[in-house]
């Protein structure tokens, strides 16, 4: 079955502990992203990634790193997460026409 | 700056039609895409459209107009399952970087 899965799915933390959330997809697919979604804000990309060691900012980067070091894997990483970064964030990747695939969601409280 | 906006809210009764409106503004334009929420879900992909016109899957179609930056979404025969939210995308400077809208929430009651 063609899937984006994430782990964890919920994740409560304290402010500066670093903590990854690990994205896999396993149709072979080029271009993975990472999304919030907040309250009235819709879903805000926040990188993204062309291929294999090919990473960029999306439009709220601030916070997180990425890293592409198998085509299957996009793990998102907050280095010193903080109370503004608790959200909703997803994990996508894309397949032909722009059509997104997106992950069950991780649901995320950094006390 | 590029941006896209559709209503917050429509509600809508069992049975009937319903159309959600997006309007974009972009530098370049690569298509618009339509995606599905349900409360508690994941986004899901819904529709597509690149060109001019109308495009029918099943109850929902998709209509983008270039000229007029404007697409919609169409929701025909609407059953209390479509109660969910719905966003427009754009992909901005390549098929990689999408933008969404802030999203319309649809309400259908019996």
């Amino acid at each position: 079955e063609a899937q984006v899965t994430q782990n964890p799915r919920y994740l409560i933390t304290v402010t500066g502990k670093k903590l990854t959330v690990t994205c896999s997809q396993n149709m072979n697919h080029e271009y993975m992203s990472w999304y919030r979604q907040d309250p009235g804000l819709g879903l805000r990309q926040i990188y993204y990634s062309m291929n294999v060691e090919v990473t960029d900012k999306g439009d709220v980067p601030e916070g997180y790193k990425v890293s592409r070091k198998e085509k299957r894997n996009f793990p998102l990483i907050l280095e010193s997460p903080s109370p503004n970064q608790t959200s909703l964030y997803f994990c996508a990747s894309m397949g032909r026409g722009g059509t997104q695939y997106f992950g069950p969601g991780t649901r995320l409280l950094v006390l | 700056g590029q941006s896209l906006e559709q209503p917050s809210e429509v509600t809508a009764v069992e049975g009937a039609i319903v159309q959600i409106n997006c309007t974009y503004q972009t530098s370049g334009f690569y298509g618009l895409s339509w995606y599905q929420q349900h409360d508690g879900g994941a986004p899901t992909f819904l529709s597509y459209n690149a060109l001019d016109g109308l495009e029918e899957t099943g109850r929902f179609s998709s209509f983008l107009s270039r000229s007029d930056s404007y697409g919609y979404l169409l929701l025909q025969e609407l059953q209390m399952k479509d109660s969910a939210s719905y966003f427009c995308a754009v992909p901005r400077g390549g098929y990689n970087k999408l933008i969404f809208g802030a999203g319309t929430r649809l309400a259908v009651h019996p």
